[in-house]
């Protein structure tokens, strides 16, 4: 099945720094989402990109699909993007389901 | 539209007793998933319903979990003879929205549940 690669594992940011978080799939997609895992465990959705660039305020992602890896950028971070940070795909020809990356812990100190 | 909700929040059960999730998807959904996440790691699929109908189960699904979704809506996902690795985040999610096309799934807050 197809293999998702999340990079890097953690991460420690001072408040207002810049961060990027790549995933790499090893295999071609349907869909690709971005979620943040708050501390109750609760997935929120930050993107659905299986390809192109979205923005939404101080994130923004991009996937280059032909070259298999997706980006997400943190702008100015404050201390409410800490948590963690998956990649999940849908593999194309496959089923429906979402493969997870491993995640990324992201802490943003004041 | 509340999104997806999941009832328990949480569950403290003793090895070898029959527990019980339930999920409501957002309404104009008819794919409905369920997946488990230990501690440290990403979500893994277990199983996901079109409709009423269960069209894949992955390996994970032993036999002793089953899952329903009898009228197309709300689905349960029931594990009997609970066992201690069975102590995990149990998460529902939600897509195709059949008005925009879009595929996106959306989770819910999760049960978690310990077997001591």
């Amino acid at each position: 099945g197809i293999q998702v690669e999340q990079s890097p594992p953690d991460l420690i940011l001072q408040e207002g720094a810049n961060s990027t978080l790549r995933c790499n799939f090893s295999d071609s997609v349907n869909n690709l989402q971005w979620f943040h895992q708050n501390p109750w465990g609760q997935l929120i959705n930050l993107f659905y990109i299986p390809s192109g660039t979205k923005q939404n305020g101080r994130l923004s992602a991009t996937t280059v699909a032909t070259e298999r890896y997706s980006l997400l950028y943190i702008s100015s971070s404050q201390t409410t993007d800490s948590g963690v940070y998956f990649c999940a795909v849908e593999e194309e020809g496959g089923s429906e389901k979402l493969v997870f990356g491993k995640g990324m812990k992201l802490t943003v100190n004041p | 539209d509340t999104g997806v909700s999941q009832d328990p929040r949480h569950k403290i059960t003793k090895r070898g007793q029959n527990v019980t999730f339930r999920c409501d998807p957002i309404s104009e959904h008819n794919r409905l998933y369920w997946y488990r996440q230990t501690l440290g790691q990403g979500p893994e699929f277990l199983t996901y319903f079109q409709n009423e109908a269960q069209l894949e189960k992955s390996r994970l699904l032993s036999d002793r979990f089953s899952a329903e979704r009898p009228k197309g809506s709300f689905s349960t996902l029931e594990i009997q003879r609970t066992e201690q690795g069975d102590s995990a985040m149990y998460l529902c999610a939600s897509s195709l929205d059949l008005a925009t096309l879009s595929y996106e799934q959306y989770f819910g807050p999760g049960t978690r549940l310990t077997v001591t």
